[in-house]
């Protein structure tokens, strides 16, 4: 059964700290993805990644960076968390496939920010 | 980029009744469609996904219907039963040279069946 892991469900973190989300998938994918989701909004990309040491800019980029040293793992970092970083963040891996591929989610992980 | 629009924002049916959740999307080149469900606690999942070349797709409750020319698609659900409760997802997919299968997802429909 193919699965995407996520380091935590729930997590509470200060402003101004700096917050590493790990995703881990284990279905050989080349693609990985972080998203977060807020109500209304739907899912909006932050970032991804089509090989190690790739990565792109998503729709919403700014006060993140992400890390994919290995195929499996890939990190968002909030280098200094905000009060409006409080959201849920969803990682997704799907194969390399430009016409576009099923995505494979974790369950997220809900960041609260203080 | 594509945007894509989704409608309803939230859908309220009776158990038995068919829901069907509207997408619209901006990038003609947009060739990839799917749907993902998501339930409380969970990361959305796949149900269905429709490619360009077919214009409807079914399976068992479910199915999708794409108009390529009004550049819409739609998911339809019928004989709705309560653990169809969920959020629904729209997204497409282009083909663009930098998009690398990316997915540009709609805002999600919240489903409630009522017994």
């Amino acid at each position: 059964d193919v699965k995407v892991t996520q380091s935590s469900r729930y997590l509470v973190k200060r402003t101004g700290e700096k917050v590493f989300l790990e995703c881990v998938q284990d279905m050989d994918h080349e693609n990985m993805f972080w998203y977060r989701q807020d109500p209304g909004l739907g899912l909006r990309l932050i970032y991804f990644s089509y090989d190690v040491k790739m990565k792109e800019k998503g729709d919403i980029p700014e006060g993140y960076s992400v890390s994919r040293e290995k195929k499996e793992r890939f990190s968002l970092i909030l280098e200094s968390a905000s009060t409006n970083q409080t959201s849920m963040y969803l990682c997704a891996s799907s194969p390399l496939d430009p016409t576009g591929d099923e995505q494979y989610f974790g369950p997220g992980t809900r960041l609260t920010v203080t | 980029g594509e945007n894509v629009e989704q409608h309803p924002s939230t859908l309220s049916v009776q158990e038995g009744d068919s829901a069907v959740i509207k997408c619209t999307y901006s990038d003609s080149a947009s060739n990839y469609f799917p749907w993902y469900k998501q339930e409380l606690g969970k990361g959305p999942q796949l149900i269905i996904d429709i490619r360009s070349n077919v214009g409807e797709k079914k399976d068992q409750r479910i199915a999708v219907t794409l108009n390529k020319t009004a550049k819409h698609f739609s998911l339809h659900i019928t004989e709705t039963q309560p653990e169809d409760s969920a959020v629904y997802f729209c997204a497409a997919s282009s083909p663009s040279t930098d998009s690398w299968g990316k997915l540009q997802f709609g805002a999600g429909t919240q489903v409630v069946v009522t017994p």
